[in-house]
């Protein structure tokens, strides 16, 4: 079983639709959590980090850690086609370093 | 200000031969890390280096291996070429691995394939 799962998807919504993207850990000691989106033959870029439990919000971008149920969530608002892309939840015992990625969520917002 | 930049973009090899890629970090950055992405793994940390130390090391074959010059730029080379390592080779720099933002500035990647 790998320490990060994540649904690859692929997940396909209109635009203006709510989005929500979610992972699962088993590893306790994790304390830093993102979330990363890289575009197609593009280097993945950090969206959003969250460090212990609770909730960050960035714009149309909203990410949930929950540690006593090992949940991560991102939410993403008034969904665009810009928006279509791979998005990865990553996590670390130590800020940046040695991240455990999920597998990525396909996700295609559709006009 | 310039990303991370690595070479080559693409390369094909064939099995048993040897590679070796490049990254150049972003400016100031002295954390560089490696990491190998497939459709059936995703991403898995390879290493990580920090004036020129490797400070941490993922589950991978003593045939992956790497190094960091003083100006922070970093090599990563991979022996014995096998089919399974044919992937997407992502370079990333920070400022430093401990920093608390968790942000890797991740290059575009080497492809390489292995015949």
């Amino acid at each position: 079983q790998k320490e990060v799962e994540q649904d690859p998807g692929p997940l396909s919504v209109p635009e203006g639709a709510i989005v929500s993207l979610n992972c699962t850990y088993s590893n306790s000691a994790f304390q830093y959590f993102m979330w990363y989106r890289q575009y197609s033959r593009k280097g993945p870029e950090l969206l959003m980090y969250t460090y212990s439990s609770g909730n960050k919000e960035d714009g149309r971008f909203t990410a949930q850690v929950d540690k006593s149920s090992k949940y991560i969530s991102l939410f993403i608002r008034d969904s665009q086609p810009s928006d279509s892309a791979t998005y990865l939840c990553a996590m670390s015992v130590g800020g940046a370093q040695k991240l455990v990625f999920g597998q990525g969520t396909r996700l295609t917002i559709n006009p | 200000k310039a990303g991370v930049t690595q070479t080559p973009r693409y390369l094909i090899k064939t099995r048993g031969q040897q590679v070796t890629l490049s990254c150049s970090p972003i400016s100031g950055h002295r954390s560089v890390s490696w990491y190998q992405q497939t459709p059936g793994q995703g991403l898995q940390f390879l290493f990580e280096y920090f004036s020129e130390t490797q400070r941490n090391k993922g589950n991978f074959p003593g045939r992956f291996s790497g190094r960091q010059f003083s100006n922070s730029r970093s090599e990563m080379n991979v022996s014995t070429l096998e089919l399974g390592d044919s992937a997407l080779y992502l370079c990333a720099s920070s400022l430093d691995s401990v920093s608390e933002t968790g942000e890797l500035f991740f290059g575009e990647g080497s492809r390489l394939t292995v015949l």
